[in-house]
């Protein structure tokens, strides 16, 4: 199984603030990566497909990169809504696997 | 607009089984493959498996935490998935989501189940 590893487990910042979310996967994954967003009691949100694909009606503050093995996602200006929790997923083989997640809270 | 409504979740003891159902409309279910995703109260995502369509033989996959005791089938002429989950133990506590395949933009709204004594 392919094992995915995200940090960090939590970041704190400010509105208006870059964030960086990192997404390690344990072997190549062919940029099979998705990005989803999080809120509390809500069903995740596709944000980022195919590592930097954004999807139809997610802001453009939200960016993804990567390849081979390590992939990121980037907030480059923290909105009050941005305050989540966010998981990356990779798509390459069976079983797809989560990365662990990483809470965004205020500062 | 894409609805995917989970259902029969609810508190079973260990060693129990129960069957899960999605509701699918506002898609072409017969076009996609479908997903079931669980996460653990306050805890991460987990993917559980996958039904392909009728082109794909209704072929499936597992997670190995499941494979032996989840079985995932469809019903194309209701719109329907189906999560049958046999020997249930307390880590089998979620709230399991349906999916089109994933990645994917459209979630139900999870159905939990409670595997306790």
């Amino acid at each position: 199984d392919i094992q995915m590893t995200q940090y960090p487990s939590s970041v704190s910042g400010s509105v208006g603030d870059r964030v960086t979310i990192t997404c390690r996967a344990s072997q190549g994954i062919n940029n099979w990566l998705a990005w989803y967003q999080q809120k509390p009691g809500r069903a995740p949100r596709l944000l980022i497909y195919a590592t930097s694909n954004l999807q139809s009606g997610v802001s453009s503050r939200f960016s993804g990169s990567g390849s081979g093995t390590e992939f990121t996602l980037t907030i480059s200006s923290l909105q009050p809504e941005d305050f989540a929790t966010y998981f990356c997923q990779q798509a390459s083989s069976f079983p797809f696997t989560f990365g662990q997640g990483t809470r965004v809270d205020i500062k | 607009e894409v609805q995917l409504v989970a259902s029969g979740g609810g508190l079973v003891q260990p060693g129990g089984s129960l069957r899960l159902s999605c509701a699918a409309s506002g898609f072409i279910f017969t076009d996609h493959y479908m997903d079931w995703v669980r996460q653990a109260p306050g805890r991460g995502l987990e993917w559980v498996g996958r039904c392909r369509n009728k082109d794909a033989s209704y072929t499936t996959e597992y997670a190995p935490s499941v494979r032996g005791r989840f079985i995932i089938s469809r019903d194309d002429s209701k719109k329907s998935l189906f999560l049958e989950m046999n020997s249930l133990n307390t880590e089998d506590t979620a709230i399991y989501y349906c999916t089109r395949a994933l990645p994917s933009t459209d979630w139900g709204q999870g159905t939990l189940v409670i595997v306790s004594s």
